[in-house]
C-alpha cells in the first residue's frame, strides 16, 4: 500500500513568492496532520483535520499559512508570501479516527524540505 | 500544557552495546498516549511504538523493548546489541485524549535523541 505521499519533495524559492505544499493521506484515513521540523522549534503541530473539517489551526506561525482538505484524499498548505525564516521540513501524517474514538498511530510522509531564499 | 523532555542530545555507541534512550514527560490528563518515532539520516519519521496511560506492560519487539512506568512519568527505549542501522534521530512524544472525538490528536514532541553506532 502506497504511505502518505508528499509533493514536492524539495522547493527552492524566493521570499515574497507564494509556495504551496501537497499532500495525499492514505486511503482509508479520515485524519490529516501538518507539522514543521527546524533545528530551532522541532517538530510542531501546524494544523490538523478530521473528515476533512480543519479541527486546531492554533499552530499557524501566521496569516500567511492556510491549509485546506477539499476532499479526502487531498490537502495543501500554503505560504503567502513566503519568508527566508519559513525554512523547515513539512511533514504531512495521517491515520484513522473511528466513530468511537479509537485511532491508529500517525503514519508521516517523506516530508517537503522548503528553502526560502 | 503537556511536555515531552528527552535530555540526551546526543548518544554514541560501539555497535553490540545496549542503549537506553530516556523519555520524561509531563500531562495533567489521567488518559494519554505515548510514542517512540525514529527519523534516519534519510529524513523520514518511522513509527515504532504506542502505549496508552492505562497499559504499564513492557514491551519486547526484537532488539527494541520499552519501559512505561507511570511512576516516574517515564517511557524510556532499549536497543540491545546495537547496530549501526540504528544510527538515527529518535523522538519521544506525547498525546492527551481529545474530549470532543475521543482520541489522540495533537502529538508533542521532544527534542529527539541523536544515536550513533559506529563499528
Amino acid at each position: 500500500d502506497a504511505g502518505v505521499i508528499q509533493s514536492p519533495r524539495h522547493e527552492v524559492t524566493e521570499m515574497g513568492q507564494e509556495v504551496t505544499l501537497r499532500c495525499k493521506p492514505i486511503s482509508g484515513h479520515n485524519s490529516l496532520f501538518w507539522y514543521r521540523q527546524t533545528m530551532m522549534r522541532g517538530l510542531e503541530l501546524l494544523i490538523y483535520f478530521n473528515n476533512n473539517v480543519p479541527i486546531d489551526d492554533s499552530g499557524m506561525p501566521e496569516d500567511r499559512f492556510s491549509a485546506k482538505m477539499p476532499n479526502a484524499s487531498f490537502s495543501t498548505l500554503k505560504i503567502q508570501p513566503s519568508e527566508p525564516r519559513d525554512s523547515a521540513v513539512y511533514f504531512c501524517a495521517s491515520r484513522y479516527l473511528s466513530p468511537q474514538g479509537t485511532f491508529s498511530e500517525q503514519y508521516f510522509g517523506p516530508g517537503t524540505r522548503l528553502t526560502v531564499t | 500544557a503537556q511536555k515531552v523532555t528527552q535530555a540526551q542530545t546526543e548518544i554514541s555507541v560501539v555497535e553490540k552495546e545496549d542503549v537506553t534512550l530516556d523519555c520524561v514527560y509531563e500531562t495533567r490528563d489521567t488518559t494519554y498516549y505515548l510514542f517512540w518515532y525514529k527519523q534516519p539520516p534519510s529524513g523520514e519519521l518511522v513509527f515504532l511504538i504506542r502505549r496508552n496511560s492505562f497499559d504499564e506492560q513492557n514491551e519486547i519487539s526484537g532488539r527494541y523493548s520499552w519501559n512505561f512506568q507511570k511512576s516516574t512519568s517515564s517511557f524510556n527505549f532499549t536497543i540491545t546489541a546495537s547496530q549501526v542501522v540504528d544510527s538515527a534521530v529518535y523522538f519521544c512524544a506525547l498525546s492527551e485524549r481529545e474530549i470532543l472525538t475521543g482520541g489522540g490528536n495533537k502529538l508533542t514532541f521532544g527534542t529527539g535523541t541523536q544515536l550513533k553506532v559506529e563499528l
